[in-house]
């Protein structure tokens, strides 16, 4: 089945260390997505990728680091930088070529983050 | 910069009634999308509707539609005939049309429904 898929659902983290969130999908699409999910302050973006070997920050990049040396994967790393790291990650992928069909973004299930 | 703003943090809805959900927007864009996304307690994100800003006809899917007043930068949701697995957070969200920009989407605070029986 395609879709977009991340790993671990549940994560935990020690004050200090890094940690990185994975994401893969199978659905060939050429964009890929990292957002932060706050209660009350809906989906911030932090990285976006539209392109293997290339990435840009979002609104929020600070305290994360971002790779594309695949289509398929696109893996969010929390540094120790990342001040309020306790959030739901959610990745998302979508088509970059143009036509109302592929403004869709499809979102994998997310990855919930406590810092301990 | 854009801005996606969603006033009503919570709204509830008995089963079968009609609720609409109210989103504004900040743009001097001409070319976009709007998107609603419905996010259950599952916190899986599942695309609602889209409604491409260079068309006059409000978009419209089964018990779901829009009322888009882009003169006003309003996007408002609503859905008929509530039923229980209409309860979750909705997302109103921004997408400008260009190729270069990524494709991002810009995202309101959300609105938490719950559809009682």
């Amino acid at each position: 089945d395609g879709g977009i898929t991340q790993s671990p659902k549940y994560l935990f983290r020690k004050e200090g260390q890094n940690v990185t969130l994975s994401c893969e999908q199978n659905l060939n699409h050429d964009a890929m997505y990292w957002y932060r999910q706050d209660p009350g302050q809906g989906l911030r973006l932090i990285y976006y990728s539209q392109i293997v070997n290339d990435f840009q920050k979002g609104d929020i990049a600070e305290g994360y680091s971002v790779s594309r040396e695949k289509k398929e994967s696109f893996p969010l790393t929390v540094t120790s930088a990342q001040k309020n790291p306790t959030a739901f990650y959610l990745c998302a992928s979508k088509l970059r070529t143009g036509g109302n069909m592929n403004t869709e973004a499809f979102f994998g299930q997310g990855t919930r983050l406590t810092v301990v | 910069a854009q801005t996606v703003t969603q006033s009503q943090p919570e709204m509830s809805v008995q089963e079968a009634e009609t609720v609409t959900l109210s989103c504004t927007y900040d743009t001097s864009e001409n070319n976009y999308y709007l998107f609603w996304y419905k996010q259950p307690p599952s916190r899986q994100m599942i695309l609602v509707i889209r409604q491409e800003a260079y068309k006059q006809q409000n978009a419209t899917e089964n018990r779901f539609s829009v009322n888009f007043q882009k003169a006003a930068k309003s996007f408002s949701l609503k859905i008929s005939d509530s039923q229980l697995g209409d309860t979750a957070m909705y997302f109103c969200a921004f997408m400008k049309l260009s190729y270069n920009q990524g494709g991002k989407l810009i995202f309101g605070q959300g609105t938490e429904l719950s559809v009682k029986p």
